[in-house]
């Protein structure tokens, strides 16, 4: 399967704790995003890579995390003392640039809940 | 800014219904437009998109035509199926400005047979 890969599927937590989610992208994408989507609504962008740059973050992402792509290649995303309003499903995504006709492939997402 | 606004789910149909979808949007710059369909424990799948103005995306039954006057990229299909049921949203990428799609609430879909 070459697509967009996500691990683990599925993460629960103790509030406090730390988590690391990493999504590997299909291999010739360049760019990679992450989205974060809470029950009953759309995807929410959190921040994305051109290669090993992370080129904007979102409001959205706080101080608690940090998203990395050491090599261009994987990415992890890093939440620090989760708190139950982290609970949501981490959605990752790949593309290649284009100016045109371009389109994002997703993973299967990390639900993550936080107790 | 760049926005999506959806039709309010969830939306219940019979089989064999006629679907549609409302999508409006908000976009500085010349966007692309997108459905993606999340089915029940699934990652997001593109369903369709079109990159021009009057252009018509389709895939499996279900179409959308990008109406630039109108801001809208309302989704259709002719007959649904139950296997249809699903949650479907819509969004847009401006490729020209901020390089990431922006996407609507989302509409949960339920085909009754």
């Amino acid at each position: 399967d070459t697509g967009v890969s996500q691990d683990p599927r599925h993460k629960i937590t103790k509030r406090g704790q730390n988590v690391t989610f990493r999504c590997d992208p299909i291999s010739e994408h360049n760019r990679l995003y992450w989205y974060r989507q809470t029950l009953g609504q759309g995807p929410e962008f959190l921040t994305y890579f051109q290669n090993e740059a992370q080129l904007e973050k979102s409001r959205l992402l706080s101080d608690r995390f940090s998203a990395e792509r050491p090599k261009g290649s994987f990415s992890t995303l890093e939440i620090q003392r989760t708190e139950q309003g982290d609970s949501a499903m981490y959605l990752c995504a790949s593309s290649v640039v284009r100016t045109v006709n371009t389109e994002a492939f997703f993973g299967q997402g990390t639900r993550l809940t936080v107790v | 800014g760049n926005s999506v606004t959806q039709m309010e789910g969830p939306v219940t149909l019979s089989e064999e219904a006629f679907l549609t979808i409302n999508c409006t949007y908000t976009a500085t710059g010349y966007p692309s437009l997108f459905w993606y369909v999340q089915y029940p424990g699934e990652g997001l799948q593109l369903l369709l998109k079109a990159t021009k103005a009057d252009d018509k995306g389709s895939n499996k039954g279900f179409e959308a035509t990008y109406r630039k006057e109108t801001t809208s990229f309302h989704l259709e299909k002719g007959s649904v199926q139950v296997s249809d049921s699903a949650v479907y949203f819509c969004a847009l990428w401006v490729i020209q400005g901020a390089q990431k799609l922006v996407f609507g609430q989302g509409t949960r879909l339920t085909i009754n047979p």
